[in-house]
């Protein structure tokens, strides 16, 4: 399968601790994005990439998230000290630049913060 | 602001046809997206309009005019697998801006 894929599936974790996940793209892909969906909402913009290089942000995300994509190829997105606010699906897309942009997403991790 | 707005469920039956609205309102627009999701799964391409008028793929359409800031998404010959969640987007410089969902459900 060359779609995009996250890791883990399913996290729980204790409200205090640090959370990592990561994403692997489509491999031609150039922009990774990072999206959280909680029940009964629409996907909500995190961040993205181009390449290696972080081009927004959103304001929501709050100090305790960071991202990275240090080569270009697989993406993680870490949350630090986390809240039970935090639990949430986190969603990664990848797309190519230019043309429709269409945005194609990985199967999501879900993240419990009891 | 920006924002999306579509109905928040739909009730339809197998075989019919149902068109999903979207109304939109955001100051950078490049093209209006649906996408598919089933409970528990991933959110899943369908259609995407960047210029007014239809898209036809298979069973789905969709439909934009951005003069009126309105598209929609319509499925024909329902089955009983369309019953899921479906999202309009819109394209702003790269991210996407998802409306809070319509939930359609396919009866028998």
């Amino acid at each position: 399968d060359t779609g995009v894929s996250q890791d883990p599936r399913h996290k729980i974790t204790k409200r205090g601790q640090n959370v990592t996940f990561r994403c692997d793209p489509i491999s031609e892909h150039n922009r990774l994005y990072w999206y959280r969906q909680t029940l009964g909402q629409g996907p909500e913009f995190l961040t993205y990439f181009q390449n290696e290089a972080q081009l927004e942000k959103s304001r929501l995300l709050s100090d305790r998230f960071s991202a990275e994509r240090p080569k270009g190829s697989f993406s993680t997105l870490e949350i630090q000290r986390t809240e039970q606010g935090d639990s949430a699906m986190y969603l990664c897309a990848s797309s190519l630049a230019g043309g429709p942009d269409t945005q194609y997403f990985g199967p999501g991790t879900r993240l419990t913060v009891l | 602001g920006q924002s999306l707005e579509q109905p928040s469920e739909v009730t339809a039956v197998e075989g019919a046809i149902v068109q999903i609205n979207c109304t939109y309102q955001t100051s950078g627009f490049y093209g209006l997206s649906w996408y598919q999701q089933h409970d528990g799964g991933a959110p899943t391409f369908l259609s995407y309009n960047a210029l007014d008028g239809l898209e036809e793929t298979g069973r789905f359409s969709s439909f934009l005019s951005r003069s009126d800031s309105y598209g929609y998404l319509l499925l024909q010959e329902l089955q009983m697998k369309d019953s899921a969640s479906y999202f309009c987007a819109y394209n702003q410089g790269g991210k996407l801006i998802f409306g809070q969902g319509t939930e359609l459900s396919v009866k028998p």
